[in-house]
């Protein structure tokens, strides 16, 4: 079964404006990624957060953490057409661990 | 580019047959884990090879099963294949870092 879940399940959204998905896991994790996925081909890693962490940031990209509440947030913003995809958290619970995903957000940023 | 790469691309096979799909990992890492991912869901991991030895196993039948070489390239062999198998089959390579890097994957459909 599937660790994580998303939440919107999809998000429409015009360009320029900022995209927000949320992804709340079951037990410890060790860290948590999140994974873009463009029309059914390979995912690509965008930014990783560790247990011990609260708030990352990539470019564009905002990532946060609440282990509390056992819950991260990736925030997109000033979004672009090109940003449309499938969006996946992945929790790790050791190192070296497999990686447990979500069911992914689809994201459709109109032009 | 992840440096990832995945042998073939597409393939279709009928029900009962065998298939072998492969995976060469980035320079580097040591560890291949191989990935199942049906239509609108997020990827299920099946098993991850370390130095050639099989390092952890998700929820999948002993149908699937895999080699890593000794340059770390992998295969995932699957016998008797049944039509829920027809999915895209991510492998993704890591290092000492907990990051996994993925291959744009190989899309399976059984007929």
């Amino acid at each position: 079964s599937q660790q994580g879940e998303e939440d919107p399940q999809a998000l429409s959204i015009q360009e320029g404006e900022n995209a927000t998905m949320n992804c709340s896991y079951k037990t410890s994790i060790n860290n948590l990624q999140w994974y873009r996925q463009n029309s059914g081909r390979g995912l690509v890693h965008l930014i990783l957060i560790r247990s011990n962490e609260r708030e990352k940031h990539s470019g564009r990209l905002r990532v946060t953490l609440d282990t509390s509440k056992k819950s991260s947030s990736l925030l997109i913003t000033a979004s672009r057409a090109a940003d449309t995809a499938s969006y996946f958290c992945a929790t790790i619970y050791n190192q070296g661990g497999k990686l447990i995903f979500g069911q992914g957000t689809e994201l459709s940023v109109k032009p | 580019e992840t440096g990832v790469t995945q042998s073939p691309t597409h393939l279709i096979k009928t029900r009962g047959q065998q298939v072998t799909l492969r995976c060469s990992s980035q320079s580097g890492h040591n560890t291949v884990s191989w990935y199942q991912q049906a239509l609108g869901q997020g990827p299920q991991f099946i098993f991850q090879y370390y130095r050639e030895e099989e390092n952890g196993r998700g929820n999948f039948p002993p149908r699937f099963s895999g080699l890593q070489f000794p340059n770390y390239s992998s295969e995932l062999n699957v016998n008797a294949l049944e039509l829920d198998d027809s999915a895209l089959y991510l492998c993704a390579s890591s290092g000492q870092l907990n990051e996994q890097f993925f291959g744009p994957g190989t899309r399976l459909t059984v007929l």
